[in-house]
């Protein structure tokens, strides 16, 4: 069985720019969570999808973060316009429906200049 | 608030000294009580997960225990590959969604 995949591993781009980082969960894992871990603190829950729907975005840090997962498979999450303090490392999970475990992807490490 | 706290932040054993990692939490209502292995560069790979009080896991050399108010993470006779951070992870009873982390503990097994 395939693990979560996530893509780029590394992205670096300028403040004010756009980024879209990529997620594909394990196959059949209706629900889908993005995490990020900034420098020097815990790995933080930013939302929460069951299929295409979201179930809980009560991490994401502003209107510059837009997550979308059009027809309940991969997702995406975009930051536009990104700023310095959204450099991190961007986790993606995904978890069987009623499930507790969340399998984790290896993370995009973002670097805003 | 719901706190995950870890300890120690780091250590160092020789290879076959047996340790425990500790994980103290604070939720309202535990759901469940995840562990996690990180390698440098990489995501958080799934060991454990524990549901209720007095519950024990095991794999290899590694044994998880859970209590009310804590858990822990036995590490018998290591060996220089178990060197890496063990995250320990929490999600309460109301939560549909996220788990909270704790900071972790980088674990270095010297050979």
């Amino acid at each position: 069985e395939a693990g979560v995949t996530q893509f780029p591993s590394h992205s670096v781009i300028e403040k004010g720019q756009t980024v879209t980082l990529r997620c594909d969960p394990i196959s059949g894992h209706d629900n889908l969570y993005w995490y990020r871990r900034v420098m020097g603190k815990e790995i933080k829950f930013l939302l929460h999808f069951v299929k295409e729907s979201k179930q809980d975005e009560s991490g994401m840090p502003n209107n510059r973060f837009l997550a979308e997962r059009t027809g309940g498979t991969y997702s995406t999450l975009k930051v536009q316009p990104a700023e310095l303090e959204d450099s991190g490392v961007y986790f993606c999970a995904s978890g069987r429906t009623g499930g507790e475990t969340q399998y984790f992807g290896p993370g995009t490490r973002l670097l805003v200049l | 608030e719901d706190q995950v706290t870890q300890s120690p932040e780091a250590l160092r054993l020789q290879e076959g000294e047996s340790s425990s990692l500790n994980c103290s939490y604070t939720v309202s209502g535990l759901r469940g009580l995840f562990w996690y292995r990180q390698d440098p560069g990489k995501g958080p790979e799934f060991l454990f997960t524990l549901y209720s009080a007095g519950e024990e896991k095991e794999k290899e050399r590694l044994k998880a225990t859970l209590t009310k108010k804590e858990s822990f993470l036995h590490i018998t006779a290591p060996k220089p590959e178990d060197s890496a951070t063990y995250l320990c992870a929490v999600r309460e009873y109301s939560s549909a969604s996220k788990i909270i982390f704790g900071s972790g503990t980088r674990l270095s097994i010297r050979p």
